[in-house]
C-alpha cells in the first residue's frame, strides 16, 4: 500500500517552461490537495478537488492550474514557472471532508531559475 | 476567508524543558487537527480535536480545543531530541493551515 505517490521528487526548470507534478493515491479517497511550503510560511493551500470531477481554488492559485483525471489521480500544472514558484509541492488526499486527517506524499522539490 | 495564526514561529528550549504552541482562528472551526513535520519530511498527523472544551493527551503531548472553538492549543512535556520538527494545527472547511511552530531543541 503506497499511499499517496509524487512525481518528480526533485524538479529544475527555467523561467517560462510548464511541467506537471503528478500526484496519485491508491486510498480510494475522494478529496485530494496540492499545497506549496516555502520557509517560514506554512503550508499554503493551492487548488482541492473534493471529488472526481471537481476542483476549487485555495489561497493562492495563482500560476497553477490542476486536473483531477480521475479518483486516483490529482495533477498540478506550471504553465509558464516563475522564479517565485520555487517551493516544496506537496500533494494530499482524505476519505471524505467532515472528519479525516489528510495523508500526504512525500513531495516535490521544485527550483526554478 | 478563514485565517489560522500560529505563534510563536520559532522556539528554542532546552531538552527536558516544556514547549506550547497556540493556534488562533479568525472564525469558529467545526474542527482543529495537529501535524508534525520532521526536517526535511511531509507532514504527519498528530491528532484531532472536534468539541468546544476539549483535551486529548497523548503521552507527554497535550492538546486543547477553546470553548468557542476559535483557538487551540499543544503543549509538551519534558521535551526530548526526537519532539524537534515543525508543529502545524489546520482548520477544517478548505483545511487552511497555520505557518507552524518549529521546535529547536538545545542538548
Amino acid at each position: 500500500n503506497a499511499g499517496v505517490t509524487q512525481t518528480p521528487k526533485f524538479q529544475v526548470l527555467k523561467t517560462g517552461q510548464s511541467m506537471t507534478l503528478q500526484c496519485a493515491q491508491d486510498m480510494n479517497h475522494n478529496s485530494m490537495y496540492w499545497y506549496r511550503q516555502d520557509p517560514g510560511m506554512g503550508l499554503r493551500l493551492i487548488y482541492y478537488s473534493a471529488s472526481e470531477g471537481t476542483t476549487d481554488k485555495g489561497e493562492v492559485p495563482n500560476g497553477y492550474n490542476v486536473s483531477r483525471l480521475n479518483k486516483r489521480e490529482f495533477s498540478l500544472r506550471l504553465e509558464s514557472a516563475a522564479p517565485s514558484q520555487t517551493s516544496v509541492y506537496f500533494c494530499a488526499s482524505i476519505p471524505d471532508r467532515v472528519n479525516s486527517p489528510l495523508h500526504f506524499g512525500n513531495g516535490t522539490r521544485l527550483t526554478v531559475t | 476567508g478563514q485565517q489560522v495564526m500560529q505563534i510563536p514561529q520559532y522556539q528554542h528550549v532546552q531538552e527536558g524543558e516544556d514547549f506550547t504552541t497556540y493556534c488562533n482562528s479568525s472564525t469558529t472551526l467545526s474542527n482543529i487537527q495537529w501535524y508534525k513535520q520532521r526536517p526535511g519530511g511531509h507532514p504527519v498527523f498528530l491528532i484531532q480535536l472536534v468539541k468546544s472544551g476539549e483535551v486529548k493527551k497523548q503521552k507527554r503531548l497535550t492538546f486543547q480545543f477553546g470553548e468557542a472553538k476559535k483557538n487551540s492549543s499543544l503543549h509538551i512535556t519534558a521535551t526530548q531530541t526526537t519532539d524537534v520538527g515543525t508543529y502545524f494545527c489546520a482548520g477544517r472547511y478548505k483545511i487552511i493551515f497555520g505557518k507552524g511552530t518549529r521546535l529547536h531543541i538545545l542538548p
